[in-house]
């Protein structure tokens, strides 16, 4: 299977606790986005990567967030001591970028996470 | 600023019924992208369709059809003879040029098929 995957699928985790989501994107995708998903709401945009480098932040990446994508390829999203709000289905996103013109993004399965 | 609206929260149909889904989305760029997604209760977004601001051509594609009318910013989905298997909760998205291609989705809607 060669589409945009994401581990772990779920994780449940105790407040202040650290978790780590990795995704690992369509190969040869350049483009990779991250977006936050709550329960009855549509996802919302966290960050996106072109290659190696982090072009946007959104106001909701919190300092407890951060996310690299080291080598261009895989990238992982690390929210330090969780709070319940963070409670939500994290979706990842790859693209190519074309000549200028706006692709379609694929998104991976997603995963779940519960704080309690 | 750009937003998306979907203002159906939930459609229930019967079998074989025809449904429309509607979206009005707002920006004052020029050059713009409308997509369609279905997310099944797997989780898993699905892409269904994307359209530029310079191609108002409708598309049709099997059961699936599409109405994009950029005099009321609008970019409709009807499903023909729907089936249990549509049942799902379609987002609508927008993506505007030179803003890195995210995208802005909708509210969703969620739209149960009973047998």
């Amino acid at each position: 299977d060669t589409g945009v995957s994401q581990d772990p699928r779920h994780k449940i985790t105790k407040r202040g606790q650290n978790v780590t989501f990795r995704c690992d994107p369509i190969s040869e995708h350049n483009r990779l986005y991250w977006y936050r998903q709550t329960l009855g709401q549509g996802p919302e945009f966290l960050t996106y990567f072109q290659n190696e480098a982090q072009l946007e932040k959104s106001r909701l990446l919190s300092d407890r967030f951060s996310a690299e994508r080291p080598k261009g390829s895989f990238s992982t999203l690390e929210i330090q001591r969780t709070e319940q709000g963070d409670s939500a289905m994290y979706l990842c996103a790859s693209i190519t970028l074309g000549a200028g013109r706006q692709e379609t993004q694929y998104f991976g399965p997603g995963t779940r996470l519960l704080v309690l | 600023a750009q937003k998306v609206t979907q203002a159906q929260t939930e459609i229930s149909v019967v079998e074989k019924e025809d449904v429309t889904l509607d979206c009005v989305y707002e920006t004052r760029d020029t050059t713009y992208y409308l997509f369609w997604y279905k997310q099944p209760p797997s989780g898993e977004l699905v892409f269904l369709i994307r359209r530029n601001s310079f191609d108002e051509q409708n598309e049709i594609s099997g059961r699936y059809s599409w109405n994009f009318q950029k005099s009321t910013s609008s970019f409709n989905f009807t499903i023909t003879a729907s089936q249990v298997v549509d049942s799902a909760v379609y987002f609508c998205a927008l993506s505007v040029d030179n803003q890195g291609g995210k995208l802005i989705f909708g509210q969703g809607t969620e739209l149960s098929v009973k047998p």
